[in-house]
């Protein structure tokens, strides 16, 4: 599975769009990428997933670059609640995910 | 839809015991996976299962530690016998589709071990 890169941590205004990135610059055509979170003291969230489209769902949208190398969750209207690691993962077959240290999201009022 | 169910929630004991982690996955989902998370190793997948059968296991750290799947509703994790070394979280996750999609993995909210 292709490496990720992602900033350790990030801060953001309530109510403001949150702009999470991830760099993928090994990713092949075949690998999807992934966004979970996780929030203190829960388990692993799905957030949600592409290949080569820009993805939208009720909780975030996925801006994947042309050339795929990189990607950006955007969560449009950032409340506290969003508080959160984000985790960044790119993986051909979705049985084997490998989380890494993800980004520290800190949602402030 | 009730979730990935784990427990207990938290468990303390001492070192030489056996510990029991359960999990009950979401219904109709056939891909159950077990990972643990500490703070110096982040998250770790142990072993996952598909349709019952295991079909991974190199994460599982050692002899000690085995993981069962009797039936398509529930799965254990063993541990015996514990080492403080063990103390973690320990997460369930399960997920539909066949084992090569790319389906989401829900998660339980895991079970909290720590070993004195």
């Amino acid at each position: 599975d292709a490496k990720t890169t992602q900033p350790t941590s990030m801060d953001c205004a309530e109510g403001r769009a949150a702009n999470l990135p991830c760099n993928h610059s090994t990713i092949s055509g075949n690998e999807y990428v992934y966004w979970y979170r996780q929030i203190h003291s829960q388990g692993p969230q799905y957030i949600i997933h592409g290949l080569k489209n820009n993805e939208t769902n009720e909780m975030a949208s996925l801006i994947i670059t042309e050339d795929r190398k990189s990607s950006t969750l955007i969560l449009p209207h950032a409340t506290l609640r969003d508080t959160a690691v984000y985790y960044c993962i790119v993986t051909e077959y979705g049985n084997k995910l490998v989380f890494g240290a993800g980004t520290i999201l800190r949602v402030k009022s | 839809d009730a979730g990935v169910i784990q427990s207990p929630r938290h468990e303390v004991t001492e070192m030489g015991q056996e510990v029991t982690l359960r999990c009950k996955p979401i219904s109709g989902h056939n891909s159950l996976f077990w990972y643990r998370q500490t703070m110096m190793r982040g998250l770790e997948l142990l072993i996952y299962f598909n349709n019952n059968v295991p079909i991974d296991d190199s994460g599982m750290p050692e002899d000690r530690f085995s993981a069962k799947m009797p039936n398509a509703s529930f799965s254990t994790l063993k541990i015996q016998p514990s080492e403080p070394r063990d103390s973690a979280v320990y997460f369930c996750a399960s997920r539909a589709g066949y084992l090569g999609s790319n389906s989401p993995l829900h998660f339980g909210n895991g079970t909290r071990l720590t070993v004195t």
